[in-house]
């Protein structure tokens, strides 16, 4: 059980453009999900924690304008990367709670986004 | 504020066993868990404590001590395949996770 489906893998574009990313708990309801972001041999740093039907918490020095979040049912969350250009390529995780706190988190495959 | 320490890396053989230390100061604590991430990929649950002691799943262990703040993760008859980093992560007060930076194994054979 807890398997969380992120998609797409692998994302290759030009600067400019905006990329979408999915997130789904597949046999559960997540109430909360979380999206990290991972560049290379350094830890997870979390973005942004989304609760379904309400506006995603974002931690210090991530622009929400940037990065938009909707979590539009208890089995998907979105991640935009709105308007990416080459600092953005990174390792983008995502990561669904099923409801109570002390449950853990369940990560998605995670998705190599590289901005040429 | 809130710290999580464990080693940056450690080095240990084929067969043997290795202990992974993680020491804790958060504001409130609801459980400490570990993850597995290997290289290039998302991290996978192993364990999660919350009541003092250990709890054994197959070849790992995970033990805390809630009053020194302090947990270890213990991997034995360590293969290649455990070559990986193992995550530390508390819960705090607010059910917020907070990560440690996590420490890299590498098994030799």
């Amino acid at each position: 059980g807890a398997v969380v489906s992120q998609h797409p893998s692998w994302v290759i574009c030009k600067s400019g453009t905006s990329v979408k990313i999915e997130c789904r708990s597949l046999d559960f309801q997540a109430t909360t999900m979380f999206w990290y972001r991972q560049f290379p041999k350094q830890s997870l740093m979390l973005m942004a924690t989304s609760n379904e039907g309400s506006k995603a918490t974002y931690e210090q020095g991530v622009e929400k304008d940037k990065f938009l979040i909707n979590h539009a049912s208890l089995t998907l969350s979105t991640l935009t990367v709105t308007s990416a250009h080459p600092e953005d390529s990174s390792f983008y995780i995502c990561s669904a709670r099923d409801q109570g706190g002390s449950q853990p988190q369940h990560f998605g495959d995670g998705t190599r986004l590289s901005i040429l | 504020g809130q710290n999580i320490d464990q080693p940056t890396e450690m080095t240990a053989t084929e067969g043997a066993i290795v202990q992974i230390n993680c020491t804790y100061q958060t504001s409130g604590f609801n459980g400490l868990f570990w993850y597995q991430q290997h290289a290039g990929e998302a991290p996978t649950f192993l364990s999660y404590n919350v009541l003092d002691g250990l709890e054994e799943k197959g070849r790992f262990s995970s033990f805390l001590s809630r009053s020194k703040g302090y947990s270890y993760l213990l991997l034995k008859e360590l293969q290649m395949k455990d070559s990986a980093s193992y995550l530390c992560a508390v819960l705090d007060s607010n059910y917020q996770l907070i990560w440690g930076a996590g420490t890299k194994l590498i098994i030799k054979p």
